[in-house]
């Protein structure tokens, strides 16, 4: 079945500017993840939503990241004001459930430069 | 909170030989530890994971043991071929409350032919 997808792929975008980063998860998946990835660096974890809750927002890095999920399904991270420092390969993944131990499937990443 | 360690960060194998990646993690109620491998421009694919009930778990040339005295675990592939490049990732699962990964820093595989 299909998996995990995100838009856009890539995105340039002037300081200053917003910018809005789509992950549609696997159909049925419960839990959705948001992670980034600076260049050469590990995965950091933002935000995870269950359902359309989010119980850890604890990974946001600053009050200029938001997301949301709705319908259960899709879900939208937005980035208001970027800074140069927002560059980074944004990640989604999504799992059948919430718990320890469930597995979570990536989708392709969206890359944003900040210019 | 849960800290993972990964080493080395780049390693480089000829073609056959076998390849060995180690993690640490610190919470030891972490119980399942997920390998992914990610190739340039993609997402992070899964290869093989194992939970806390198991010390060790094969598939195919791929393989994870886990220590959990030492907290420890190391994803080992043998008769490495080029299709193996690429950077690989641990991650661990602290069971307190959020189903985060905690993920470890990433080791650059080379595979020569």
């Amino acid at each position: 079945g299909a998996g995990v997808s995100q838009s856009p792929s890539n995105k340039v975008t002037e300081k200053g500017k917003d910018v809005e980063l789509r992950c549609d998860p696997i159909s049925g998946h419960t839990a959705l993840y948001w992670y980034r990835q600076s260049l050469g660096q590990g995965l950091e974890f933002l935000i995870y939503f269950q359902g359309n809750s989010a119980p850890d927002k604890s990974g946001l890095p600053s009050d200029r990241f938001s997301a949301e999920r709705t319908g259960g399904s899709v879900s939208t991270l937005t980035i208001q004001r970027t800074q140069q420092e927002d560059s980074a390969v944004y990640l989604c993944a999504s799992s059948s459930n919430i718990g320890a131990g469930e597995t979570q499937y990536f989708g392709p990443g969206t890359r944003l430069l900040v210019l | 909170g849960e800290n993972v360690e990964q080493h080395p960060s780049t390693l480089s194998v000829q073609e056959g030989d076998s390849a060995v990646i180690k993690c640490t993690y610190s919470d030891s109620a972490s119980n399942y530890f997920p390998w992914y491998k990610q190739e340039l421009g993609k997402g992070p694919q899964l290869i093989i994971d194992i939970r806390s009930n198991v010390g060790e778990k094969k598939d195919q040339r791929i393989a994870v043991t886990l220590n959990k005295t030492a907290k420890h675990f190391s994803l080992h592939i043998t008769e490495t071929q080029p299709e193996d490049s690429a950077v690989y990732f641990c991650a661990a699962t602290p069971t307190s409350g959020t189903y985060k990964y905690i993920f470890g820093t990433g080791t650059r595989l080379k595979v020569l032919a």
